[in-house]
């Protein structure tokens, strides 16, 4: 069974500083992998895309890299601000045309960013 | 803003009532999607059109009704829900159908349904 399992479950920083948060699957074939940010009371926006031939890409303050090999994925926030409280989902795409359902959701990771 | 609205943003109905949950997107894109997000659970896939049709029915409930009149407004009708259906409701849109492309997903805010 295709499966996106997130680590750790929850995370409190301080502000300022960085973190970096974990995704493994076991989705195969695989196509790309997704990091979205969903603020509470709010739909998840996407932070970046990544293909199998990827493997790391940025988007201001986040940067995120893939092991295809290991399957494994992670998203690095530097010098965290306390809007980027939130949580953070991991998404992976089967390889098969398989349209939408061929996403995979993981559960995310809770951020929390204290002054 | 993301270009995808829903309406409305919070909903409690009682289990034999019957409403409809809106959403709208003004990016001009072909596929639209409605998703369910339970607490502490990854979000479920439970519709999808594409250019209108609709292409996916994840084996949800027929208490859970879609409507997709146009390319730009999607309907989720309600009746005679559970108290487990609570949850909330997100609304997306991606220029084609989204999968092993790497198209974006747009979602709405939501909508946060209470069923007592």
């Amino acid at each position: 069974k295709n499966q996106v399992e997130q680590s750790p479950q929850s995370l409190i920083i301080l502000e300022g500083k960085n973190c970096t948060l974990q995704c493994n699957y076991t989705v195969s074939p695989f196509s790309n992998l997704r990091w979205y940010k969903q603020d509470t009371g709010r739909g998840p926006v996407s932070l970046t895309i990544m293909t199998f031939s990827e493997n790391t890409k940025s988007n201001g303050r986040y940067t995120a890299t893939l092991d295809a090999d290991t399957k494994q994925s992670s998203l690095h926030i530097t010098a965290s601000q306390l809007s980027d409280s939130a949580s953070y989902i991991c998404v992976v795409s089967l390889y098969s045309g398989g349209g939408a359902d061929g996403l995979t959701f993981g559960k995310g990771t809770h951020l929390i960013i204290q002054p | 803003e993301t270009g995808v609205t829903q309406t409305p943003r919070h909903l409690v109905m009682g289990m034999t009532n019957k409403k409809s949950l809106k959403c709208e997107q003004h990016l001009g894109h072909n596929a639209m999607y409605w998703y369910k997000q339970s607490a502490k659970k990854p979000l479920e896939l439970m519709f999808v059109y594409n250019f209108k049709e609709q292409t996916e029915n994840n084996s949800v409930p027929s208490r859970f009704s879609p409507e997709c009149p146009n390319s730009s407004h999607l309907f989720l009708h309600l009746h005679t829900l559970q108290p487990e259906d609570s949850a909330l409701y997100l609304c997306a849109s991606s220029q084609e159908d989204v999968g092993e492309n790497n198209e974006k997903l747009f979602f709405g805010s939501g909508t946060q349904l209470s069923v007592l």
